[in-house]
């Protein structure tokens, strides 16, 4: 069964820093494109980090670009996502998700929660 | 950034209803436009992708159409576990971009 399962999220006070992480399980991952995709609560969707294959390119969106650093272990069939200097508007549900060679994201995680409050 | 703007942000219908909802993009993104399907707590699922191709599992009663800038989605003979919130997504450029959501609620 083709399957990611995101975990790491939690409560952080603002400032603070947390990792998140997603295992992919079922399908050839050093092969797909990788996103973290955000939802705040009643949100739209916001892609937050995209990683290609074998890390070559990677997009952060201007919101936290400098704060967050994705990468990936292929080997361990792993996607991460560093979060640093978390800001009250982080606060959302992260998710994440493989991106199809026809450019929709079609297999998504369960997704994890970040809360960051004081 | 491309812009996705989708519209209404909600409607409100009853079962066997058709509803339409759009998505215009800010520049022309060809066919790279995929929908999505959101219920409370859940993940997102992908619908439609490349305006028109239905994903594996996906009812007839869904399609798309568009190119360009102007895309569409439709149900058909709308059902009870249809009512949710719809998502457009735009591939043509990074980064992948939504559009705002359109929320399908009984009427």
């Amino acid at each position: 069964e083709v399957q990611l399962v995101e975990s790491g999220g939690g409560l952080v006070k603002p400032g603070g820093s947390l990792s998140l992480t997603c295992a992919a399980s079922g399908f050839s991952f050093g092969s797909y494109l990788m996103t973290w995709v955000r939802q705040a609560p009643g949100k739209a969707l916001e892609a937050v980090s995209t990683i290609n294959t074998g890390s070559t390119y990677i997009y952060y969106a201007d919101s936290v670009r400098g704060r967050f650093t994705i990468s990936r272990d292929d080997d361990k069939n792993s996607l991460s996502l560093h979060m640093n200097s978390l800001r009250h508007d982080d606060t959302a549900v992260y998710y994440c998700a493989r991106q199809h060679r026809s450019r929709n994201l079609d297999v998504w995680g369960q997704g994890t929660t970040v809360t960051v409050s004081s | 950034d491309i812009q996705l703007t989708q519209t209404p942000s909600s409607v409100s219908a009853s079962v066997g209803d058709k509803v339409t909802i759009t998505c215009r993009a800010s520049e022309g993104i060809y066919s790279w436009l995929a929908w999505y399907q959101q219920k409370p707590g859940k993940a997102p699922n992908v619908l439609i992708y490349a305006v028109t191709y239905l994903q594996t599992g996906v009812p007839s009663r869904f399609s798309g159409s568009g190119y360009g800038t102007n895309f569409t989605l439709t149900i058909n003979n709308l059902q009870s576990e249809d009512f949710a919130t719809y998502f457009c997504q735009q591939g043509n450029s990074f980064p992948v971009t939504f559009g705002g959501g359109t929320k399908v609620e009984l009427k």
